[in-house]
């Protein structure tokens, strides 16, 4: 079935340090990779997502990039701020078996020194 | 909006016990999932719908049912609690744009459930 596996695990950085966590997904249909970010106590949010057609996309401090030949893409945070320490998800979803059913990466814990 | 409403937040039960975790959205999405979050496991799909009367599996379906009469409710029943499914439940849902395209998930705030 399908499988989305996601490294490291643990990330720590130091403050105004970039970050960057790395996905890759084994169904070739799938077309929409979105990250979320997961505080404590809270459901994930959405904070950016990349959609098959594109292979970079930008917002402030956050990328992700898509190399949908490899079949792995990736989130870089700049300039992180202790505010970013998080769990973070990668997922993928959409193709004939449905954009309906979203696989999740197994999160990656941020932590942000100040 | 409310967005996805999930309830009970805390629940404990004893093995053997049945429940139902409750879940509603006021968005009105077609697709509706229920996943558990278990540490380094990441978020696992254990039943998802795609519209009032559709239900299926995803990939860790043991042990729970779903029904789906409207669309805005999504429930999850535990028939008989057992320890292994002592776990954070997250309830979400997403919108149609296109059977074939992937959406954003919008998600519940959580149900912590522990099975003694």
């Amino acid at each position: 079935g399908e499988n989305v596996e996601q490294h490291p695990s643990t990330l720590s950085v130091q403050e105004g340090d970039s970050a960057v966590i790395k996905c890759t997904y084994s169904d070739s249909a799938s077309n929409y990779f979105p990250w979320y970010k997961q505080e404590l106590g809270k459901g994930p949010q959405l904070i950016i997502d990349i959609r098959s057609n594109v292979g970079e996309k930008k917002d402030q401090r956050i990328a992700v990039t898509l190399n949908k030949t490899a079949k792995h893409f990736s989130l870089h945070i700049t300039e992180t701020q202790p505010e970013d320490s998080a769990v973070y998800f990668c997922a993928a979803s959409g193709g004939p078996t449905g954009g309906f059913k979203t696989i999740f990466g197994a999160g990656t814990r941020l932590f942000v020194k100040a | 909006n409310a967005g996805v409403t999930q309830t009970p937040k805390f629940q404990v039960l004893k093995t053997g016990q049945s429940m139902t975790l409750q879940c509603a959205q006021d968005m009105n999405h077609e697709y509706m999932s229920w996943y558990r979050q278990d540490p380094g496991m990441g978020l696992r799909l254990i039943h998802y719908s795609v519209g009032a009367g559709i239900t299926d599996q995803g990939e860790v379906p043991n042990g729970y049912n779903v029904s789906r009469s409207t669309t805005e409710d999504f429930p999850l029943r535990l028939l008989s609690a057992a320890p292994s499914q002592t776990s954070v439940y997250f309830c979400a849902s997403s919108y149609s744009r296109d059977s074939y395209l992937g959406t954003e998930a919008f998600f519940g705030q959580g149900t912590r459930l522990t099975v003694v």
